[in-house]
Parts: C-alpha cells; sequence; structure tokens
C-alpha cells in the first residue's frame, strides 16, 4: 500500500532563517506531487505541484520554493524566512491520471 | 474556473443528530467532487469521492453524498453524529482547467458534536 511521510512534524524557526520541509512517497511510481499550505481560517492553498523529476509549476508567487529530486521525493524550501510563511505544511501525492489526493500528516511551520 | 462553497464555517450539531454539510460547486465540464476529513494537527483523509458513476456515494465512517448535477450540489449526510466526528471537512472539485490533476478546495466547514 501506498504510504506518505512529511518531516518535521514541527518546526519553530526565525524570521530570516532558511527553511527545508521534505515529503516521500511510497508504494507507487510517478505520482503528481503538491504542496499545500492551510492558514488559520483560510482553507488550502496550493503552492506547488509536480507532474514529474525537475518539473515544478508554482502557482503562487512567494520566497518559497521547491523541488522534485527524485520521483517520490518532494522538497520546500526557502532562503529567508517570513512571518507570513507561519501555517500548515501538507503534502499531497495523486495517481498519473488521477485526481484523487492522499495526504501526509503535515508540518506545523512557526516563524518567530 | 471551478470553485467551490461551502454554506456554514461552523456547524453545531447533538450526539444522534443529522449531519448535513453543505457544498455547492461550479464546473464548466462534469466533475469529480470529493469530500474530505481533517481532524486536529493533521492531515487530510479522504472520505468520499464521485467520480460520474452513482450519484449517491458512500463513504467511510457512515457518511455519504449526493450529487445533483441540476443544483450543482454534493452535501454530506450522517444520519446519526457521533462525538469522533467533530473534526473540519473540506469539499474538493476537479479543476479541469488546470495543467494538471489539481482540486479546488472549498474553505472549510468545522463540525462541532454536543453530547
Amino acid at each position: 500500500s501506498q504510504t506518505i511521510h512529511q518531516w518535521p512534524a514541527t518546526l519553530v524557526q526565525p524570521v530570516g532563517s532558511p527553511l527545508s520541509l521534505e515529503c516521500t512517497v511510497e508504494g507507487t511510481s510517478n505520482p503528481n506531487l503538491y504542496w499545500y499550505r492551510q492558514a488559520a481560517g483560510r482553507g488550502l492553498q496550493l503552492l506547488f505541484y509536480s507532474v514529474g523529476i525537475g518539473q515544478i509549476s508554482s502557482e503562487v508567487p512567494q520566497n518559497l520554493s521547491a523541488s522534485r529530486p527524485q520521483d517520490r521525493q518532494f522538497i520546500l524550501s526557502s532562503k529567508k524566512l517570513l512571518l507570513s510563511d507561519s501555517g500548515f505544511y501538507l503534502c499531497a501525492w495523486s495517481g498519473r491520471d488521477s485526481y484523487e489526493q492522499y495526504f501526509g500528516p503535515g508540518t506545523r511551520l512557526t516563524v518567530t | 474556473a471551478q470553485s467551490v462553497t461551502q454554506l456554514g464555517s461552523h456547524v453545531s450539531v447533538s450526539e444522534g443528530a443529522l449531519v448535513l454539510l453543505r457544498c455547492n460547486y461550479s464546473s464548466s465540464v462534469p466533475p469529480y467532487l470529493f469530500w474530505y476529513v481533517q481532524y486536529p494537527n493533521q492531515g487530510l483523509q479522504l472520505l468520499l469521492k464521485y467520480t460520474s458513476a452513482a450519484t449517491l456515494v458512500k463513504g467511510i465512517n457512515g457518511f455519504e453524498a449526493e450529487f445533483k448535477k441540476s443544483e450543482t450540489s454534493f452535501h454530506l449526510t450522517k444520519p446519526s453524529a457521533h462525538m469522533s466526528d467533530a473534526a473540519e471537512y473540506f469539499c474538493a472539485v476537479s479543476d479541469s482547467g488546470a495543467g494538471s490533476y489539481q482540486l479546488t478546495f472549498g474553505k472549510g466547514t468545522k463540525l462541532s458534536v454536543i453530547p
């Protein structure tokens, strides 16, 4: 069966520090991968999606970036965090030709 | 562009009462529709999905939803609420205009169950 992992689970970082969040999927190949941010009371905001290694599409211009160095690995990064980057970050995957998305457990990021 | 409207950001029901969470969508093509549940500090879990087969869809934990094309609705129901149903629920519609298989999510409805 397929599983999706995210780490770390929680993170507290000062403003201006770098960020790296990792997401890995097991039990499937060639998945579509997604990064979402969930801020309090604002629903889910799609940040990035990827249909293959090295292929990243950005939905929202910001100081975040994403990379997909391996088929089942998706990384969310920032060089300098802002207070507004605080939130709950969710990674998700779907099959190659499927809308059905499966979510990881999330990372709670607090920027202080 | 596709959109999803969930009526009511907060819904409270008594334990044992009917749960009804409303979702209306707009889509220019026949949609795929989903309901997800999120417990505090956890990821989203798929409850059920509509993919153009039966209009009444049954999901996990006793939930079901009915696709009504004429009303562009996909409301989520459960006959008898349980304390463990307290969570946030998200409706989502397939975004056929996007470059890949994306979903457009509603803003969520937080369900409280009163003992």
